[in-house]
């Protein structure tokens, strides 16, 4: 069964380090996803993705974040300078329509 | 320090009962929901959706009924396992903007052997 995965499955930084978070979507996908989990909280939407662009991005998703889709199956999360706060649980996601899968994520943990 | 987070509703159950796991959500404009079951350290799986032109749909041991009147979703499990044991998030988008979900804070199942 195709999934989404999903590298480093930990990653560990200094704050003020930029970390790239990388994500395999599922092939026949296009619309594309990151989500987060800081610890015993909710899932958070942080942006989508489609079409070489981003779609719709939330309040936490600020100029320190980007995303990427440098070629035709990687879709990436990048963290400008790392913030004590940024630790969590990162979920890449994607879509053929509205239903959405999830990768097994990555935890960030920022020192 | 202090901790903060969501102290998460828990479901104990008996191996081989039906579970009940509800949902309540708040926007009207809410238009299909998934429920999804999150084991530890991993990431949420896809178990069951729904669309709200629909009151009720069944999957392999797994039914969801919605009830837009009182906005309220609920997860079946029939013959529950130690297996089923998880956290289990009902996340919702809203019509014209199948792109962002929004989760549910989750109820822990619990399943006794």
């Amino acid at each position: 069964e195709p999934e989404v995965t999903q590298t480093p499955s930990h990653q560990v930084t200094q704050m003020g380090q930029e970390v790239i978070l990388r994500c395999v979507p599922i092939s026949n996908h296009l619309y594309f996803y990151w989500y987060r989990q800081i610890l015993g909280q909710k899932v958070e939407f942080l942006v989508s993705f489609y079409n070489n662009e981003i779609s719709e991005k939330s309040e936490i998703f600020d100029d320190q974040f980007s995303v990427e889709r440098p070629d035709g199956s990687n879709f990436t999360l990048k963290i400008r300078s790392t913030k004590l706060e940024d630790s969590a649980m990162y979920f890449c996601a994607s879509s053929a329509d509205e239903k959405l899968f999830f990768g097994s994520g990555t935890q960030l943990s920022v020192l | 320090g202090e901790s903060v987070g969501l102290h998460l509703p828990t479901l104990s159950v008996q191996e081989g009962d039906n579970s009940i796991i509800n949902c309540a959500y708040s926007n009207s404009a809410s238009d299909y929901f998934i429920w999804y079951k999150q084991e530890s350290g991993k990431g949420p799986q896809f178990i069951i959706d729904i669309r709200s032109n629909m009151d009720k749909r069944q999957g392999q041991r797994v039914t969801v009924l919605l009830n837009k009147t009182v906005k309220h979703l609920s997860l079946q499990i029939a013959a529950t396992q130690p297996g089923d044991s998880a956290v289990y998030f009902c996340a919702e988008n809203r019509k014209g903007n199948f792109n962002k979900f929004y989760f549910g804070s989750g109820t822990k199942l619990n399943v006794k052997p």
